[in-house]
């Protein structure tokens, strides 16, 4: 079975760094854009970035850019989000989602568990 | 930015009974190639979201048929025929016309 396995959360002090990694196990990443999404107690589900599948294009929500870096290595199936300068109000479950490749159909083809991220002192 | 709004936020239903849970959006959903581009999710606790119905109406491999999507333009429902007890969660819509994708504020559905 498919699945997208994210790790790299957990507790860290304002001002501090964490990078969360996503796994696709079974199938290539290669060909679909990677989206970082976020749920949060103030805002619920918000996508927090994207990066092509190739890598050539990367956005970022306006609350984290600056702060946060979206990368891929393919060659690893490998997605990650570099996150720095971390803000309490960024504490939430961050879902890595990938986007399907089907012209007509839903727009994620497959989320991942979840990982936990807080913020705090 | 499309704007989804939910409601209600909070549904108590008695096993059996159907449920109707809305989607507004701040801007037609409608697609050139005529598809209405509205995904529903539902979230059980502790879980990720879970795909119920695609492109507006369209549900998801192994969804029972008592979901059932509809709507058009800005306006859409999900409606569940008979609630069952495994149906508790927090409903989201999402909207993927305009990238990156919004979602609504949840329903929290309970069983009463």
């Amino acid at each position: 079975q498919v699945h997208l396995v994210e790790s790299g959360g957990g507790v860290v002090q304002p001002g501090g760094s964490l990078r969360l990694s996503c796994v696709e196990s079974g199938v290539s990443l290669r060909v679909s854009g990677m989206y970082w999404v976020r749920q949060t107690p103030d805002k619920g589900l918000e996508w927090v970035s994207f990066i092509r599948y190739d890598g050539s294009d990367k956005n970022y929500v306006d609350s984290v850019k600056g702060r946060f870096t979206i990368s891929r290595d393919n060659s690893k199936n490998t997605l990650y989000l570099q996150m720095n300068s971390l803000r309490p109000e960024d504490t939430g479950v961050y879902y890595c989602a990938k986007v399907s490749i089907a012209t007509v159909g839903p727009y994620f083809a497959r989320w991942g568990q979840g990982i936990l991220v807080t913020v705090s002192s | 930015d499309i704007l989804l709004t939910q409601s209600p936020l909070s549904l108590p239903v008695t096993p059996g009974e159907p449920a109707s849970i809305s989607c507004r959006s701040s801007q037609s959903l409608l697609h050139s190639n005529g598809y209405i581009f509205l995904d529903w999710y539902l979230q059980k606790p502790g879980q990720s979201p879970q795909l119920l119905i695609y492109l507006g109406s369209y549900r998801a491999s192994g969804v029972p048929d008592r979901f059932s999507g509809s709507g058009s333009g800005t306006d859409f429902r999900l409606k569940i025929s008979r609630v069952e007890a495994e149906d508790v969660g927090v409903y989201f819509c999402m909207q993927a016309l305009q990238t990156p994708p919004s979602f609504g504020q949840g329903t929290k559905l309970e069983i009463k």
